[in-house]
């Protein structure tokens, strides 16, 4: 069966360090891969997706990157934290549309 | 772009049926799926529509009209462990098929 891991569960970063959140995916291949955050209380925003190894799209302009070294590898980086980074991130795979997104247990990330 | 609209609260008595609604906006339209998640936890799927009708997986339906971009989650015999949150989110072509989140609607259960 297919799992997905993500760590660290908790985060406290001081503004201006740098980030490095990991997440894997095992039992399937060539996933797709998603990072999303969260803010307190709203919905989901989408801030990577990527369809394989070296493939990366943004979907917002902001302090974060993603890479995908390996095919069940997905990381989240950013040189220089802000504030405004803080929040709960979950890293997600899907098999198909119809079959939805797996998410992992998801990072609370506050940068102080 | 896409959007989605659904109420940001609702409360029931275990027991109870509720229905959460959802409107949404999008071109090239494929699918509507629902998620829901516990305080402190990740997102977990409940289901997805994408052609008109009710799926139905136990104590839990969804519903989709396209013609009328609405879609709707029915929680049946709720029970206390059903309070938590929960996403509609729209799949089409203009959102490159990933799906764009709504808001989320918080469920209370009261006993």
């Amino acid at each position: 069966s297919q799992t997905i891991h993500q760590w660290p569960a908790t985060l406290v970063q001081p503004v201006g360090s740098p980030l490095s959140l990991e997440c894997t995916v095992e039992g399937t291949s060539n996933p797709n891969l998603y990072w999303y955050r969260q803010a307190a209380g709203r919905g989901l925003q989408l801030l990577f997706y990527s369809v394989g190894i070296g493939q990366i799209s943004s979907e917002v302009p902001q302090n974060l990157s993603a890479s995908r070294p390996q095919d069940r590898q997905f990381i989240l980086s950013s040189k220089k934290l802000l504030l405004s980074d803080s929040g709960f991130y979950l890293c997600a795979w899907s098999a198909s549309r119809a079959n939805g997104y797996t998410f992992g247990s998801g990072t609370r990330l506050t940068v102080v | 772009g896409q959007s989605l609209e659904q109420p940001s609260e609702v409360t029931a008595v275990e027991g109870a049926i509720v229905q959460i609604n959802c409107t949404y906006q999008t071109s090239g339209f494929y699918g509507l799926s629902w998620y829901q998640q516990h305080d402190g936890g990740a997102p977990t799927f409940l289901s997805y529509n994408g052609l008109d009708g009710l799926e139905e997986t136990g104590r839990f339906s969804s519903f989709l009209s396209r013609s009328d971009s609405y879609g709707y989650l029915l929680l049946q015999e709720l029970q206390m462990k059903d309070s938590a949150s929960y996403f509609c989110a729209v799949t089409s072509s203009g959102g490159s098929y990933i799906p764009t989140f709504g808001r989320g609607t918080s469920l209370i259960v009261h006993p």
